[in-house]
């Protein structure tokens, strides 16, 4: 059973939408992060978050923006989807200790196809 | 920050032992070694996570030589369902990353 919720699962969407992705944790934690997966190939971290207030950006960048309100939800936004935004977005968060070890637990993931 | 090598491949049988190696030649005094199993659309999943020796929990092994120098992960007697990516991370406090990096794992195919 996960702990850490991404909705919606698969989502296909006109180039020049808005969208936001949605991901929520009921386990409390502080730091969270957004991933970005392209078929077999490797996860990019793109967005992540120490805590309430607090938003960077990842290794890859990303067109995408993201909020922390609240500490258990981490929306991801697309302002304009682009054929180029299609790919598979994680959401993950860890413990205090365990975001700088590799301890995360991830999401099933939002597989997003923008045509 | 450590950088890791796992090979790209690895097949397998069903009721097999698997064990995938990771090297990571500059690994700090205080990191960490944690493997994921990914499969097709789903997240990775934490499989397990070890610091030195031997961990062992209901679904592999992690063995650590004493250098740290590389780690193995062991999954006993494996079915068709163990068929995923798999990832070595290594990592620990005093990295100052914000996140680790996920390179690019191996791809384990079990056949009947």
């Amino acid at each position: 059973e996960a702990d850490i919720y991404q909705t919606p699962r698969y989502l296909v969407i006109g180039t020049g939408k808005k969208i936001t992705l949605e991901c929520s944790q009921t386990m409390g934690h502080d730091k969270m992060y957004w991933y970005q997966q392209d078929p077999g190939m490797e996860l990019h971290l793109i967005h992540y978050s120490y805590g309430v207030n607090s938003t960077e950006k990842g290794d890859l960048s990303s067109e995408s923006t993201v909020s922390r309100i609240r500490t258990e939800h981490f929306p991801l936004t697309l302002e304009s989807a682009r054929p180029s935004h299609t790919s598979q977005y994680l959401c993950a968060s860890s413990e205090p200790n365990q975001g700088a070890r590799g301890g995360y637990t991830f999401g099933s993931g939002t597989r997003l196809t923008v045509v | 920050l450590a950088k890791t090598t796992q090979p790209i491949s690895m097949d397998s049988y069903e009721g097999q032992e698997v064990n995938i190696t990771c090297s990571h030649n500059n690994i700090a005094t205080n990191d960490y070694i944690t493997w994921y199993q990914q499969f097709p659309s789903q997240g990775p999943r934490f499989i397990i996570q070890g610091y030195k020796t031997k961990v062992t929990n209901e679904v592999a092994s992690l063995f650590i030589p004493a250098d740290r120098k590389s780690s193995t992960l062991s999954l006993p007697r494996v079915s068709l369902s163990d068929t995923a990516v798999y990832y070595c991370l290594v990592g620990g406090m005093d990295t100052g990353r914000r996140a680790l990096t996920f390179g690019s794992g191996t791809r384990l195919q079990v056949q009947p």
